[in-house]
């Protein structure tokens, strides 16, 4: 069990236009899902967390209205990058996890690649 | 604050050991262990909380020693399939999120 799908798993778009991606949990109700970036040969970084219900909170240095959020429901959550610009360009990993607790596993979707050109 | 991971590289050839270090500054609650293939999502492998675990799954193990606020991923008689990027993840409490290291480039060779 444990398996999070994110659609799509790549995407190419022009510079300005916005761009949806989707994080699933499929076998677990998930109470917190997090958006992670991460550039070619660096660790992950923390975007936000996002629980079910309310708004996602933002680490510092990411922008709110650039990179909107929406947890719907125990099982999905989306991130959509407005405007997107070609220093946008990256990898874009959702996990989720069951507990509210940020500390418990976390179980990684298999990634986005954005590419704005 | 962001842990630090030891070694940067490694390589070995199929069959042998490699032990990869995490270390904080902090104390912490948990630490995670994942590992990421290129291209691909971050793969989970196992979480230590404090106390002192130590836990294991077929040739891989990890050790905590929250005294030291360090923990070691152990991976014996190396396969193929191991190679990739291992990630720790620390987290200071309970409620408290992830922090990922730099990571850990394992490559086996045949």
């Amino acid at each position: 069990g444990a398996v999070v799908s994110q659609h799509p798993s790549w995407v190419i778009c022009k510079s300005g236009t916005s761009v949806k991606i989707e994080c699933r949990s499929l076998d677990f109700q998930a109470t917190t899902m997090f958006w992670y970036r991460q550039f070619p040969k660096q660790s992950l970084m923390l975007m936000a967390t996002s629980n079910e219900g309310s708004k996602a909170t933002y680490e510092q240095g990411v922008e709110k209205d650039k990179f909107l959020i929406n947890h719907a429901s125990l099982t999905l959550s989306t991130l959509t990058v407005t405007s997107a610009h070609p220093e946008d360009s990256s990898f874009y990993i959702c996990s989720a996890a069951r507990d509210a607790r940020p500390a418990d596993t976390q179980y990684f979707g298999p990634g986005t690649r954005l590419t704005v050109l | 604050q962001q842990p630090v991971q030891s070694p940067q590289a490694v390589i070995l050839r199929e069959g042998e050991d490699a032990v990869i270090n995490c270390s904080s500054s902090k104390a912490l609650y948990s630490v995670h262990w994942y590992r990421q293939k290129h291209g691909e999502a971050p793969v989970f492998l196992m979480i230590l909380l404090k106390g002192g675990e130590q836990k294991g799954h077929e040739k891989i193990s990890a050790s905590f020693n929250e005294k030291k606020q360090q923990s070691s991923l152990y991976l014996t008689a190396s396969q193929l399939s191991y190679s990739g990027t291992y990630f720790c993840g620390t987290a200071e409490t309970s409620g408290s999120r992830l922090t990922f290291g730099e990571g850990t480039q394992l490559t086996v060779n045949p």
